[in-house]
């Protein structure tokens, strides 16, 4: 399936270095997402964008930031992370921002600080 | 309270059986319920949606029971391929955002 794709699959980083992670999506939506998935741990959300405006920000640390040039594209800048920022990144698109529509997943970045 | 609680399992069942997820969520005010299910180091796709009248699709059954905030997905015939994690997953009060519970981990063996 190619509908939402994310790159690179795998990310190995150092704490002082400055990395973006790209998610695509080719499903005409209109809002695209940012999770953090932990082990033992729910799916957190991470950032809403519509339309390429943000709409939901869930009190993520600034060394991630979010970019949304077009409503196909959405990327997560990361820098200075730590290790407890090691996790699986997902991205998501929908119809419409609006929780009564499916998200559709991208396969993720399995992200490692070090 | 958690926003959104499962028994994280594992269930292990063989094929054939009946298995019952349950689910419960805090926030009353919530109106879109789901069930996602996520195979192992794979992204979550929805299985399906939950409606207030319950909702069947196939071997699949949802139950929703708002006085008691509780969500329930059934599967009748295990099959090996339904092994994965269901997610629970409830909007948030401003119906902005999707609350995922942590999964129930279901394995199917024959």
């Amino acid at each position: 399936e190619t509908g939402v794709t994310q790159t690179p699959r795998h990310l190995v980083m150092g704490m002082t270095n400055k990395k973006s992670l790209k998610c695509e999506q080719h499903l005409g939506h209109n809002a695209m997402y940012w999770y953090k998935q932990s082990a033992k741990k729910p799916l957190e959300l991470m950032f809403v964008y519509s339309l390429e405006e943000r709409v939901e920000n869930n009190s993520v640390p600034s060394r991630f930031s979010p970019e949304c040039p077009n409503s196909s594209h959405l990327f997560l800048h990361l820098h200075t992370l730590q290790p407890e920022d090691s996790a699986l990144y997902l991205c998501a698109s929908s119809q419409d921002p609006l929780t009564t529509y499916e998200q559709y997943f991208g396969p993720g970045t399995r992200l490692t600080v070090t | 309270r958690k926003e959104v609680e499962q028994d994280p399992g594992p269930f292990n069942v063989p094929e054939g059986a009946t298995v019952a997820f349950n689910c419960t969520y805090s926030n009353s005010a919530s109106q879109s319920f789901f069930w996602y299910r996520q195979d192992c180091r794979k992204e979550p796709k929805l299985l399906m949606s939950v409606y207030s009248s319950g909702n069947e699709d196939g071997r699949f059954t949802a139950q929703l029971n708002r006085a008691s905030q509780y969500i329930s997905l059934l599967i009748r015939d295990s099959k090996l391929s339904d092994s994965a994690t269901y997610l629970c997953v409830v909007n948030n009060q401003a119906g902005t955002a999707l609350i995922f519970g942590k999964g129930t981990t279901l394995s199917v063996s024959s």
